[in-house]
């Protein structure tokens, strides 16, 4: 059972458009969420998160939308740029206890010029 | 910087064998995890240890197994390889406490390849 969905699994934007990933979770005991970068042959990285008492995060061009009552939030990457090609993962996590995180299946993004 | 190291970026292995892969963090992290990633699948955790000798199994544990006898190393043991182990293997570190600290910091990965 995949507890975060996310699609698309490809994306292919031009470069200074908006790159738009989506996620969907079912459990509503998560309570963080955040986002990983990963370039080719690197480990992924802490993007940026949010926790769902707020509705929107925005650092620098990246911003994450959340919708507590769908159970849904976004990553939004304005004006992409080709060195934002990489696959992004959402992520969600409990608090409490061991804060095992639960990974989406990655979205590879690629910025064309 | 926090450093997670891997102890190997490639590796082949034979349908069989015990397979050794390491990992060492240099920033006296509680927590460590081992995750395998396969494209359409995404990230998927193995194992994860929140203290020395202490281990949890993940979601799919099943042919794996896990030493953490220092805070700094942990381990992941395929005891009998098989071709359905092969995949990109990633080690995480990661401090206790709450959000915003406790960011996971990932390795480069290991390729691992049984034939």
């Amino acid at each position: 059972q995949q507890q975060v969905k996310q699609s698309p699994q490809s994306l292919i934007v031009q470069k200074g458009g908006i790159s738009i990933i989506n996620c969907a979770y079912e459990n509503t005991a998560f309570d963080y969420f955040p986002w990983y970068q990963q370039f080719p042959g690197k480990g992924p990285a802490l993007l940026i998160a949010i926790r769902p008492d707020v509705s929107e995060k925005k650092e620098g061009r990246f911003t994450i939308s959340f919708n507590k009552s769908a159970k849904q939030f976004s990553l939004h990457i304005m004006d992409s740029q080709p060195g934002d090609s990489a696959t992004y993962f959402c992520a969600a996590s409990i608090e409490g206890g061991y804060q095992k995180v639960t990974f989406g299946i990655g979205t590879k993004l690629q910025v064309i010029p | 910087d926090v450093k997670v190291t891997q102890s190997s970026r490639y590796l082949v292995k034979r349908t069989g064998e015990k397979v050794f892969l390491e990992c060492v963090q240099d920033m006296d992290h509680e927590n460590m995890f081992w995750y395998r990633q396969d494209p359409g699948l995404g990230l998927r955790l193995i194992y994860f240890s929140y203290d020395v000798k202490m281990k949890e199994k993940g979601d799919i544990p099943e042919g794996y197994s896990v030493s953490r006898e220092k805070k700094e190393r942990f381990s992941l043991i395929l005891e009998s390889a098989s071709t359905n182990q092969t995949s990109m293997y990633l080690c995480a570190s990661r401090p206790g406490g709450a959000p915003p600290k406790n960011i996971q910091y990932f390795g480069a990965g290991t390729r691992l390849s049984v034939l």
